[in-house]
């Protein structure tokens, strides 16, 4: 079936250093691909997507490619900050029903 | 603004006490669904619904039901047949659509007493 899987954290990071968090999937046919974004106590909030092969999905400075040949859609952004504090989650979904999450990564970035 | 209301934040219950999770939502969406999220463990779904007075269960469905009177509403009972209830719920809606983004509400904490 459909799966995710994203590297296991806590990942710690100074401010300003440069992050990647590793996500690959298993799925029939070409599913869209998300990154969310759970800040403490909050619900999930969409970081970025991308719906086909390469296509590169962007926001607040993060990115993320859709690499068909890898299946991997790995998060990165530049420089961190400590407001980047958070728990990612990795997610796919091929039928709108049918959304599968990664088990998320927690990055503390400090100052 | 539009978006996606739970309530309450924090929940109780008893032993043997069945409990409802409340979600509604202003975006138009057709679909509502909702997850349960434990800690270091990413999102399960309970149960989903793409049309008024259908819904459809999830992976872990048992010991939950729900309701789907209305578009804007799909609350979740948390029955007494859950035996180990103590999780983050998030609501969840969507149009319906192939790999469409679904938008989730700010979640509501359930403990057992």
């Amino acid at each position: 079936g459909n799966s995710v899987t994203q590297m296991e954290g806590p990942v710690t990071l100074s401010e300003e250093a440069f992050l990647t968090i590793n996500c690959t999937y298993t799925a029939t046919g070409y599913p869209s691909l998300f990154w969310y974004v759970q800040y403490p106590g909050e619900g999930l909030q969409l970081l970025l997507k991308a719906t086909k092969a390469d296509d590169k999905g962007s926001n607040k400075g993060f990115e993320a490619t859709y690499r068909k040949e890898t299946t991997s859609f790995h998060l990165e952004k530049g420089s961190v900050q400590v407001s980047d504090s958070a728990v990612y989650f990795c997610a796919l979904s091929y039928n709108n029903n049918d959304m599968r999450f990664g088990a998320g990564t927690r990055l503390t970035v400090k100052p | 603004d539009g978006g996606i209301t739970q309530s309450p934040k924090y929940l109780f219950r008893k032993e043997g006490q069945n409990v409802t999770l409340s979600c509604e939502q202003n975006l138009n969406h057709d679909a509502m669904y909702w997850y349960r999220q434990d800690p270091g463990q990413g999102l399960r779904l309970i149960y989903y619904s793409q049309i008024v007075n259908d819904f459809q269960k999830g992976d872990i469905a048992e010991g939950y039901s729900v309701s789907r009177e209305k578009k804007e509403s799909f609350p979740l009972t948390v029955t007494s047949a859950q035996k180990n209830p103590t999780a983050f719920y998030l609501c969840a809606s969507s149009i319906i659509g192939s790999g469409e983004t679904q938008y989730f509400g700010p979640g509501t904490r359930l403990l057992v007493l």
